[in-house]
């Protein structure tokens, strides 16, 4: 696709429900992000993906959270155990790492814990 | 690591006055500063940037200047117009993660 994409773009779970959140970068993009966005609230570093490098993962809340990617294709973050306050939307962004450009957001996953 | 600090928190403006919010830094190795805008149930969408090398930039209405020394940098909106009410972020990156300022919900009134 032409943009960056995420699914699903609504997620309703219960309480101690463990979920999955996709992220389909532009193709060619080797830095992907993730962020956190509370109703209101700014955009919160959760982990950073760099070509085959090792992650930052220092923005991680918890250990009850984590994100895989497979080279510089689709990443999964994880949280596990959801509680109440995970509820948020999750951004994932890509650029081109090298050029130091533009990061693409996709339009986000809607996670409400319930 | 980066830490980005953003203000004003809200700014309400007339139609047709300026706007600036203001960003500062701690980071010394930081090089790109880009600014977005993110409209209300949307994603945030890159309106201008600005590179370690350069002090100041201009797309029409929307300027953003740079002060590496004093680790500061600025968004100025000139002819407010009420599309311009948004959520502004600015961010920080080195050649590492882009960190986000806090934001500035900018709320133009006609």
């Amino acid at each position: 696709g032409a943009g960056v994409s995420q699914s699903p773009s609504n997620k309703v779970t219960e309480k101690g429900k463990d979920v999955e959140l996709r992220c389909d970068p532009i193709s060619g993009h080797t830095a992907l992000y993730w962020y956190r966005q509370r109703l209101g609230q700014g955009l919160e570093f959760l982990i950073y993906f760099q070509g085959n490098s090792a992650p930052d993962k220092s923005g991680l809340p918890s250990d009850r959270f984590s994100a895989e990617r497979t080279g510089e294709s689709v990443s999964t973050l994880t949280i596990q155990r959801t509680q109440q306050e995970d509820s948020a939307v999750y951004l994932c962004a890509s650029s081109f790492f090298y050029r130091n450009t533009e990061a693409f957001f996709g339009q986000g996953t809607r996670l409400t814990v319930v | 690591g980066e830490n980005v600090e953003q203000h004003p928190s809200t700014l309400s403006v007339q139609e047709g006055d300026s706007a600036v919010i203001k960003c500062t830094y701690s980071d010394s190795a930081s090089n790109y500063f880009p600014w977005y805008k993110q409209e209300l149930g949307k994603r945030p969408q890159l309106i201008i940037d600005i590179r370690s090398n350069v002090g100041e930039k201009k797309d029409q209405r929307i300027a953003v200047t740079l002060n590496k020394t004093a680790k500061h940098f600025s968004l100025h909106i000139t002819e407010t117009q009420p599309e311009d009410s948004a959520v502004y972020f600015c961010a920080a990156s080195t050649t590492d993660k882009l960190i986000f300022g806090t934001g500035t919900r900018l709320q133009v009134f006609p």
